[in-house]
């Protein structure tokens, strides 16, 4: 079983401001990391799929890097809106191992 | 279909019953998996099913559980003799192919065992 981490647990922010979140993983025999946006009461949305050393993806305000040799993921969010409230999820390899996600609020 | 669709949305059901949890993966997905996530709990792999190779099992929690997937398509995921720990958000995920390129998920099952 591989150990993924996400710090923090949960996360509150004032609209604008700017934040990020870790997704921690053994960096041995990495294969791919994904991150995903999950609201409540709907399902989980594919953000990321990252997969070389170095990586950064950007979606609109969101952005994500990788780190395959210490074995981390930044998701980072630039002016945060209350939209951007959800729990995000980082998932290492075949998606067997998911963190526990970081759970954010954007107050208004 | 246009996405996964699992069903029912929610189940309410007795301690000891047996339900059935229902997922229809995007059409032409071969890889399609089942998680669950407890009250504040993460995300936890249940089983893999990828093509018509033997599913991988490996995170099903008790031989109460099993699952079954017909024609490499529907699956249906069964706990027999339900018990009030089963309680939990039922995730479906299916894929073209192996990795990479993420899943889609459905919009899960929530059942609630009394």
């Amino acid at each position: 079983i591989l150990n993924v981490e996400q710090s923090p647990q949960s996360l509150h922010v004032q609209e604008g401001d700017s934040t990020n979140f870790t997704c921690s993983f053994p960096s041995s025999n990495f294969y791919a990391l994904h991150w995903y946006r999950w609201e409540t009461a709907k399902s989980p949305e594919a953000l990321f799929v990252m997969t070389l050393n170095g990586d950064e993806k950007k979606k609109g305000r969101i952005s994500a890097t990788l780190n395959t040799k210490e074995g981390y993921s930044y998701l980072y969010i630039k002016g945060s809106q209350p939209e951007d409230s959800a729990t995000y999820l980082c998932a290492l390899g075949d998606q067997f191992y998911f963190g526990t996600g970081t759970s954010l609020t954007v107050i208004p | 279909g246009a996405g996964v669709s699992q069903s029912p949305s929610n189940k309410v059901t007795e301690k000891g019953k047996d339900v059935e949890l229902r997922c229809d993966p995007i059409s032409g997905h071969t890889a399609l998996y089942w998680y669950r996530q407890s009250l504040g709990q993460g995300l936890e792999f249940l089983i893999y099913f990828q093509g018509n190779s033997a599913p991988d099992k490996s995170g099903l929690p008790s031989d109460r559980f099993s699952a079954e997937r017909t024609g490499g398509s529907v699956s249906t995921l069964t706990i027999q003799r339900t018990q009030q720990e089963d309680s939990a958000v039922y995730l479906c995920a299916s894929s073209r192919d192996r990795a990479y390129n993420g899943y889609t998920f459905g919009s899960g099952t929530r059942l609630t065992v009394v």
